[in-house]
């Protein structure tokens, strides 16, 4: 079956515009997890959504990082107002549910210049 | 000091050699994950364990829940097992989402 699926796979973008990250869970999952990776850097959680619930947010670095779910299933990352140390790779994953195995998108990975 | 410790933090082996990467937390858990990431590539989920011991091919995983301890076992070593290994935990506590170990870069010479 299809795996998660992240669009775009490539991003550049100048200093102080807008962006938006999209990421196609797996069919079926319930909760949906977005992460960044800087370069050289481990994996930073951001956001997860599980369900019908409120979101974790607790991951988001600034009030200019935003996500929403729509409908269960496909979630969009958006980043305002770009700075340069936003650049990395943006990754979502998915899972049957909380505490199951996560299943990882190919990332997006953003280039601020 | 993080939450979840993993060590060596770089391996270089030859191509055959038994491989060992260890993972210690300092947090209850419910389960613990165990990711691939190639160069330049996404991420792969290998394992997730919270007892005993699981097995894929040429990978083993093991648990000890006591002692707060995983490792990852890579028999028969390849140069296409080359990558960075990354150890998770869903802590018991708090949030349910997973805390990252800093990961092992593993490198195995032809």
């Amino acid at each position: 079956g299809a795996g998660v699926s992240q669009s775009p796979s490539n991003k550049v973008t100048e200093k102080g515009k807008d962006v938006e990250l999209r990421c196609d869970p797996i069919s079926g999952h319930t909760a949906l997890y977005w992460y960044r990776q800087s370069l050289g850097q481990g994996l930073e959680f951001l956001i997860y959504f599980q369900g019908n619930s409120a979101p974790d947010k607790s991951g988001l670095p600034s009030d200019r990082f935003s996500a929403e779910r729509t409908g269960g299933s496909v979630s969009t990352l958006t980043i305002q107002r770009t700075q340069q140390e936003d650049s990395a790779v943006y990754l979502c994953a998915s899972s049957p549910g909380l505490y199951y195995e996560q299943y990882f998108g190919p990332g997006t990975r953003l280039t601020v210049t | 000091k993080n939450e979840v410790e993993q060590s060596p933090q770089n391996l270089t082996a030859q191509e055959g050699e038994f491989i060992t990467i260890n993972c210690s937390y300092s947090v209850g858990i419910s389960a613990l994950h165990w990711l691939q990431q190639h160069p330049g590539g996404g991420i792969v989920s290998l394992f997730m364990l919270s007892s005993g011991k699981k097995k894929h091919g040429r990978l083993i995983a093991t648990i000890n829940i006591q002692e707060k301890h995983s490792s990852l076992h890579i028999t028969a070593s390849h140069p296409r097992d080359s990558a960075v290994y990354i150890c998770a935990v869903y802590r018991i506590q708090g949030a349910q989402k997973l805390v990252f170990g800093q990961g092992t870069r593993l490198t195995i010479n032809p």
